[in-house]
């Protein structure tokens, strides 16, 4: 079982959708959770930070953290075409422990 | 934001030769680079962590004499991947680590062996 499993995909939605993206793990010991945003032949982007359980929100993103569930999301509002390009998550158990990425949701927007 | 550019983008080479990888950060000192691999469609694996002044620590399964790290410098990392096969053709990303929370990914080097 890997330790970080993620839908791949690919998901397609209509410009303005909410879009939800989920991963789910095994290790009860990670205590970071990052999502990042990567767009075709690109480097990863950090998009949002989380420590421990709860949500956050910065502009049309929001993280949500279920430890208890072992569970995260992504939910992006009113989604634009900008917004295609495949979505990974990524956790870690303390601050200079290895981050372990999922395999990443290929989502397109469509105008 | 961090900045961290790779130098080459894409490179073809010929199967059997060595091919250089370079990660700086172009912005900010990185005690601390990542190098990682990505297959299509796949996640980031990573393959080793560099820290400046001492050896690379090794992912287990990854070949140490074959994927040489060099780490001269606070803002230069070199991976060289030795003797490559068309079975080395991926992705390579490397990235920085700016503080013990955050780190800066590069755009990545896309190699590929004939």
């Amino acid at each position: 079982q890997k330790e970080v499993e993620q839908d791949p995909g690919p998901l397609s939605v209509p410009e303005g959708a909410i879009v939800s993206l989920n991963c789910t793990y095994s290790n009860s010991a990670f205590q970071y959770f990052m999502w990042y945003r990567q767009y075709s032949r690109k480097g990863p982007e950090l998009l949002m930070y989380t420590y421990s359980s709860g949500n956050k929100e910065d502009g049309r993103f929001t993280a949500q953290v279920d430890k208890s569930s072992k569970y995260i999301s992504l939910f992006i509002r009113d989604s634009q075409p900008s917004d295609s390009a495949t979505y990974l998550c990524a956790m870690r158990n303390n601050q200079g422990g290895k981050l372990i990425f999922g395999q990443g949701t290929e989502l397109s927007v469509k105008p | 934001g961090a900045v961290v550019s790779q130098h080459p983008s894409w490179v073809i080479c010929k199967s059997g030769t060595s091919v250089k990888i370079e990660c700086r950060s172009l912005d900010f000192q990185a005690t601390t680079m990542f190098w990682y691999r990505q297959f299509p469609k796949q996640s980031l694996m990573l393959m080793a962590t560099s820290n400046e002044g001492s050896k690379a620590t090794y992912e287990q399964g990854v070949e140490k004499d074959k994927f040489l790290i060099n780490h001269a410098s606070l803002t230069l990392s070199t991976l060289t991947v030795t003797s490559a096969h068309p079975e080395d053709s991926s992705f390579y990303i490397c990235s920085a680590r700016l503080t013990a929370d955050t780190q800066y990914f590069g755009p990545g080097t896309r190699l590929t062996v004939l």
